[in-house]
C-alpha cells in the first residue's frame, strides 16, 4: 500500500473553475508538502504545512492532521495552472519525503 | 531567489560506465538530497546527507551509488556502473532545516543506453 495517495490521478477543467486535489497519508508525519511539476520536468515547492490552512495567491492549502488528510485548491483556474500537482510527507523522525504519484491537471482555455 | 543548481541537464552513457551528477545546493543549506524519478513514475527519495556524511538512504540506494560534498559547494551523485534501470530524472534538493521547506534543481535526465 502506498504511505502516500492523491485523487485524481488526472483532472481536466474549464479555465474559472475551482480545483481540488486530494491527498491521504498513512503515517506520521511532522510536515506535509504540495509540489508542482511541469513539462519540462523541474520541481517547485508550492507549500509546507503541518497544520490548517496556508493561502498563496489562487491556492490553498489545507490539512486535517488527525483524519491524515490534505487538500490543495486552485480558484479561478487559468491554462498556466496546468501541470503535474505532488504531495508529499515528511515521516516523522526521517529525513526525506515520501512522494504522490501526482496528479495531473490540464486547464482548457 | 537562490536556486538550487544540477548539471548536466541531460546524460547519455553506455552501461556499465561511471557517471557523476552534479548538483550546487543552496549556500546556506545544511540539508542535500538525491531524489529520482522514472519515466511516468513518481519521485523516489535515494539519499539525505548532513554534515558530511550521509544520514538516511534508501534501498535503492546500493553499493553502486556514492555521494560526496568535495569543496563545501559541489555536492554529487555518483553511480560506478550504471544500467539500463538506473535512466531517470535525478534531483537535488536542499533544505535549510528537515523540517523546513526544500529547493529543489531542474533535475538531470540520465540515459543509460
Amino acid at each position: 500500500k502506498n504511505e502516500v495517495e492523491q485523487s485524481p490521478q488526472n483532472l481536466t477543467a474549464q479555465e474559472g473553475e475551482f480545483i481540488t486535489i486530494n491527498c491521504s497519508y498513512s503515517v506520521g508525519i511532522s510536515a506535509l508538502h504540495w509540489l508542482q511539476q511541469h513539462p519540462g520536468g523541474g520541481i517547485v515547492s508550492l507549500f509546507m504545512l503541518s497544520s490548517g490552512k496556508k493561502k498563496h495567491g489562487r491556492l490553498i492549502a489545507t490539512i486535517n492532521i488527525q483524519e491524515k488528510h490534505s487538500s490543495l485548491h486552485i480558484t479561478a483556474s487559468h491554462p498556466r495552472d496546468s501541470a503535474v500537482y505532488i504531495c508529499a510527507v515528511s515521516p516523522q523522525g526521517a529525513q526525506k519525503l515520501v512522494f504522490g504519484q501526482g496528479t495531473r491537471l490540464t486547464i482548457n482555455p | 531567489e537562490p536556486e538550487v543548481t544540477q548539471t548536466p541537464s541531460h546524460q547519455v552513457t553506455q552501461m556499465g560506465q561511471e557517471v557523476i551528477l552534479r548538483c550546487v545546493p543552496i549556500s546556506n543549506h545544511l540539508y542535500f538530497y538525491w531524489y529520482r524519478q522514472i519515466l511516468g513514475q513518481k519521485v523516489e527519495f535515494l539519499v539525505s546527507f548532513y554534515n558530511n556524511e550521509i544520514s538516511e538512504k534508501s534501498e535503492i540506494f546500493d553499493d553502486q551509488f556514492s555521494v560526496e560534498r568535495p569543496d563545501g559547494s559541489n555536492f554529487t551523485l555518483k553511480i560506478r556502473s550504471t544500467k539500463l534501470e538506473d535512466s531517470a530524472m535525478y534531483f537535488c534538493a536542499s533544505s535549510v532545516d528537515v523540517d523546513w521547506g526544500y529547493t529543489f534543481g531542474s533535475g538531470t535526465r540520465l540515459t543509460v543506453v
